[in-house]
């Protein structure tokens, strides 16, 4: 079936250092489109970025994002964390018939 | 940007209670969707729908009814609410096809007693 994986559920990571979520998906649609959301503390889930051609980054607010379709892969990255991206990050597969599947998210605490 | 919002805000009901939360989005969005959000399990989708008199079934859809009137209005109703409910529900919208991003409302905190 169709499905989307993070395999963390917590990355903690020092202000100023890399951090990467991973996200991988299994489906059998050709034609996909993929999202990060983003949920601060006690608000809604928002759109970060999205992407649904194969091997083109897609970068917003800092962060950034590769569809890799060979490896299922749509890992997101930012060279360096800021203590204002602590938050809830989901990673959503979205189908050809406007099915939509999450992740279980992502909950990044970055430490001073 | 995107409108979409939500009513009540919080509810308490006790087991067997009947509950409607609605959602309302002012957009001309094709699409709407209800998820509840639990920690463990993210976000889970409940029911959703491509226009109004359409309903799909989601992921999780036990205990639970949607109706959409209306384009703008799409309604998740319990009829007899289990504490098993208790969620924190958040209703969205999308322009068209899947490459359109979700604007999500405030969410409705429901608590079944």
């Amino acid at each position: 079936g169709d499905s989307v994986t993070q395999t963390e559920g917590l990355v903690t990571v020092t202000e100023g250092l890399p951090v990467k979520l991973n996200c991988t998906y299994q489906t059998t649609y050709l034609t996909i489109a993929f999202f990060w959301y983003v949920q601060y503390l006690n608000e809604a889930p928002q759109v970060l970025l999205k992407s649904s051609t194969d091997n083109k980054r897609t970068e917003h607010q800092g962060f950034h994002a590769t569809l890799h379709k060979s490896s299922s892969s749509f890992h997101l990255q930012k060279s360096s964390a800021q203590l204002s991206d602590s938050a809830l990050y989901y990673c959503a597969l979205s189908l050809s018939n406007n099915r939509i599947f999450f992740g279980d998210g992502t909950q990044l605490v970055v430490k001073p | 940007e995107a409108a979409v919002t939500q009513s009540p805000r919080n509810k308490v009901t006790v087991t067997g209670g009947n509950v409607t939360l609605s959602c309302r989005q002012t957009n001309s969005h094709n699409y709407m969707y209800w998820y509840r959000q639990d920690t463990g399990h993210g976000l889970r989708l409940i029911h959703y729908s491509y226009g109004a008199g359409n309903l799909q079934i989601g992921d999780v859809p036990d205990g639970y009814k949607a109706t959409r009137t209306t384009q703008e209005d799409f309604f998740l109703l319990l009829e007899l609410a289990s504490p098993s409910q208790t969620s924190l529900y958040f209703c969205a919208s999308q322009f068209r096809d899947n490459h359109y991003e979700q604007y999500f409302g405030p969410g409705t905190r429901l608590t079944v007693l």
